[in-house]
């Protein structure tokens, strides 16, 4: 699976939309690109994936570059709740791994 | 009933015990995961079993011992654990043969001493 690469910390103003970035540079033709999140004492939680599209849910919008070397999480209405670890992964389709880099960790401000 | 249901939630042992951490998932998944986490660290995985096989092992110790009885159930045996083996362990099961998110319990908190 390709490396990814993001931020080590960030913040976010309650109520604003917080994006998130990861570089995904080496990516593969047939890779995808999950989001988790972890909130503090808890396991980690699917957000999102995708290959070439944008995709958007009831939690979140992937945004893929169209050379697909990189990737932005937003979460449109930041609240409190949303302070955690972010993971972006790379993974091949059929790969039973799911292997998780250090993440961003993302502080929701009051 | 999407939930991975991890028992205990928090363990104590000494480094001479036998313990069991348990894992029980109701979704239908086939593919079923151990991973361990220390502290400030990421989750890093352990064993993967798909259809009831163990499938992916990476590289652990022996006296972690997987075991799975059924598609619905993971177990994960200790024995002889050094104070170091203490983190968080986390279960998570997915569907197999297909890209799908994985679902995680909330980990059992163990501490070695």
């Amino acid at each position: 699976d390709a490396k990814t690469t993001q931020p080590p910390s960030m913040d976010c103003a309650e109520g604003r939309a917080a994006n998130l970035p990861c570089n995904h540079s080496t990516i593969s033709g047939n890779e995808y690109v999950y989001w988790y999140r972890q909130i503090h004492s808890q396991g980690p939680q699917y957000i999102i994936h995708g290959l070439k599209n944008n995709e958007t849910n009831e939690m979140a919008s992937l945004i893929i570059t169209e050379d697909r070397k990189s990737s932005t999480l937003i979460l449109p209405h930041a609240t409190l709740r949303d302070t955690a670890v972010y993971y972006c992964i790379a993974r091949l389709f059929g790969n039973e791994k799911l292997t998780f880099g250090t993440g961003t960790r993302l502080t929701i401000i009051p | 009933d999407t939930e991975v249901t991890q028992t205990p939630k928090h363990l104590v042992m000494g480094m001479t015990n036998k313990k069991s951490l348990k894992c029980e998932q109701h979704m239908g998944h086939r593919a079923m995961y151990w991973y361990k986490q220390k502290a400030k660290k990421p989750p890093e995985l352990m064993f993967v079993y798909s259809y009831e096989k163990l499938s992916i092992n990476e590289s652990v110790p022996s006296r972690f011992s997987p075991e799975c009885p059924n598609s619905s159930l993971l177990n994960l045996h200790l024995h002889a654990l050094q104070p170091e083996d203490s983190a968080l362990y986390l279960c998570a099961s997915s569907q197999a043969d297909r890209v799908a998110e994985a679902f995680f319990g909330q980990g059992t908190r163990l501490t070695v001493v």
